[in-house]
């Protein structure tokens, strides 16, 4: 069965500082992995995606991610944390099927402190 | 939140009545979807439409109802079945590729 994990529920990190959201997956096949962000009471907004190519995929607001295959890891990152990026995120991955639905982890509530 | 409405974003239900949420959308997409979120749950995928006319059950189907008459809309009811109704509702749509755009949601409260 495909799946997505989120493995901590929050991550703090001190604005300036790297930042990283975990993601590990289980997919059949390549898998079609994505990053989306949620601000309190708002629809979910896309950062990024992995389809195929380069691992290192680069999306929105300076979020990047890296997608490792041996880990089936798909880990988002970015160089230097704001306030502004404290909110909930989410990894997902298209299920395998063909069917064009896609399995979300349970988010990870990212907290920056100033 | 881009040209997806979803309507009202606050409802509230009694126990035993059926009610229907309002997503619509002007982003000419063919692929529409229905998710729920609970706390520490994630989403969780309602029901789905990839064309007009047409819409399978997702992963937790039971005591929901939907529609696909037209492309813009795709209504969500929710029926007296639903044990537990209380959640945020997010609708989204898909175009050729993979990336989904997300409604700003509608909270619904059972009272």
């Amino acid at each position: 069965a495909q799946s997505v994990a989120q493995p901590e529920d929050q991550v703090n990190v001190a604005e300036g500082n790297p930042l990283t959201v975990k993601c590990t997956y289980s997919v059949s096949g390549n898998p079609y992995l994505f990053w989306y962000v949620q601000y309190p009471n708002r629809g979910l907004q896309f950062l990024l995606k992995y389809i195929t190519g380069d691992n290192l995929v680069k999306g929105s607001y300076g979020f990047e991610a890296e997608f490792n295959k041996s880990q089936t890891s798909f880990h988002l990152k970015k160089p230097s944390a704001l306030v502004s990026d404290s909110a909930l995120y989410f990894c997902a991955v298209r299920d395998a099927s063909g069917t064009y639905k896609y399995i979300f982890g349970t988010g990870t509530r990212l907290k920056v402190l100033a | 939140d881009g040209g997806i409405t979803q309507s009202p974003k606050y409802l509230f239900r009694k126990e035993g009545q059926n009610v229907t949420l309002s997503c619509e959308q002007n982003l000419n997409h063919d692929a529409m979807y229905w998710y729920r979120q609970d706390p520490g749950q994630g989403l969780r995928l309602i029901y789905y439409s990839q064309i007009v006319n047409d819409f399978q059950k997702g992963d937790i189907a039971e005591g929901y109802s939907v529609s696909r008459e037209k492309k813009e809309s795709f209504p969500l009811t929710v029926t007296s079945a639903q044990k537990n109704p209380t959640a945020f509702y997010l609708c989204a749509t898909r175009l050729s590729g993979d990336t989904q755009y997300f409604g700003p949601g509608t909270r619904l409260t059972v009272l």
